[in-house]
This record gives structure tokens, sequence and C-alpha cells, in this order.
């Protein structure tokens, strides 16, 4: 069956800090591994796409990795502000036809000064 | 600006009654999609539609439906069928991929609370 696993669940931490987001997946055949940020009441916004030659990704402050052996993707949020308080979501997508995006639960993630 | 725009942000609903949610996009992306937001569990996929007049169901469709008469437009109704209709609504859009969907671009959302 196709899953997405996300891990912590929820996460705190201070402001000018680091954190790492793990996503573990199990989807066959794999296509690519997504990177959405989510804050509260709005859609959510791509952050990285990575696909299965990818190793590494970054946009801006966040570093997206990808090991498509051990089928884990992990996010690299660099000297975290404020604003990086919000649920961050992985999505993988399988390589067929339609739409064939497995989304997991999402990292709710607070910054706090 | 492109992008998506959804409406209405807030709605609420008296059982019994049917609602429909406004999903319009200007970024000229053949496909459409509507997925489903509840506390604690992923994204969910309602309906989807990669051409104008043509949708297919999602894991989730029963106690909705759609209409896609124009590329731009792919409005939800959430009918009085919908046992449990109190969620967050998501409407996106991509490009069609030869290995399937393409980035998604996410409107703002709709939530809708039945009263």
């Amino acid at each position: 069956k196709n899953q997405v696993e996300q891990s912590p669940q929820s996460l705190i931490i201070l402001e000018g800090k680091n954190c790492t987001l793990q996503c573990n997946y199990t989807v066959s055949p794999f296509s690519n591994l997504r990177w959405y940020k989510q804050d509260t009441g709005r859609g959510p916004v791509s952050l990285t796409i990575m696909t299965f030659s990818e190793n590494t990704k970054s946009n801006g402050r966040y570093t997206a990795t990808l090991d498509a052996d051990t089928k884990q993707s992990s996010l690299h949020i660099t000297a975290s502000q404020l604003s990086d308080s919000a649920s961050y979501i992985c999505v993988v997508s399988a390589a067929q036809a339609g739409t064939a995006l497995i989304f997991g639960k999402g990292t709710t993630l607070s910054v706090s000064s | 600006d492109g992008g998506i725009t959804q409406s209405p942000k807030y709605l609420f609903r008296k059982e019994g009654q049917n609602v429909t949610l406004s999903c319009e996009q200007n970024l000229n992306h053949d496909a459409m999609y509507w997925y489903r937001q509840d506390p604690g569990q992923g994204l969910r996929l309602i309906y989807y539609s990669q051409i104008v007049n043509d949708f297919q169901k999602g894991d989730i469709a029963e106690g909705y439906s759609v209409s896609r008469e124009k590329k731009e437009s792919f409005p939800l109704t959430v009918t009085s069928a919908q046992k449990n209709p109190t969620a967050f609504y998501l409407c996106a859009s991509s490009i069609l991929t030869g290995a399937g969907t393409g980035e998604l671009f996410f409107g703002e959302g709709s939530r809708l609370t039945v009263l």
C-alpha cells in the first residue's frame, strides 16, 4: 500500500535554531517527492520538488534531501524565523496515469521567540 | 497576477442544504483538483478534471459533485448526501506531464461549517 509517514507530528523550537523534519514513503513506482508549507487557514505552497536523481535541493533557508534507496526524505530549516511556524506536508507522486499523489499528514512546526 | 481563487473563504450551511464552492484559475492549467482537509489527516482527493467537460472521482467522492464547463472553472457542490461535510476544502491546479501530476498550485481554501 502506498503510504507517506511524517515525523515528528509536531515540533517546537526557538527562533534562530535549526530543525529537521522527516518523511518516509512506500510509494512505487516513484516519480517525485514534494514538500509544501501550509500556514494556518491558508492553502499549501510548494517549497521543493525532487525527482529520483536529485539528492539535495534548496529553497532559501529550506533544504530538502532525498534518499531513493531507503525511501526517506528530510526537510532542514536553517536559522528558523517566527514566520516558519506552519504545517509542512510531504507529498509523493507515483509514476502512473492520473493524479497518484500520496499526502503525508504533515508536521506542525511552532517557532517561538 | 496568476493564481487560483476560491470563494467563499467561510461558509455556514444548515443540514439538508446543498452548497457550492467556487474555484477559478488563470494559470492556463489543464488539470484541476478538489481536496478535503480534516485535522490530523492528510489531504484527500474528492474529484479531479484533466480536460473540459470531463472529470474523475477521487478517493472520497460520495456526497460531492463537480462540473468543468470552462477550463478556468471547477466548482464543487457539497450535497446533503455528504454526512460529515464540515471541513477545509482546497482547490488546486497543475499542468499535466508525461509522468503524472505537475506541481500543484493551491487556492486559499474554503472552510465549510454545518450548523
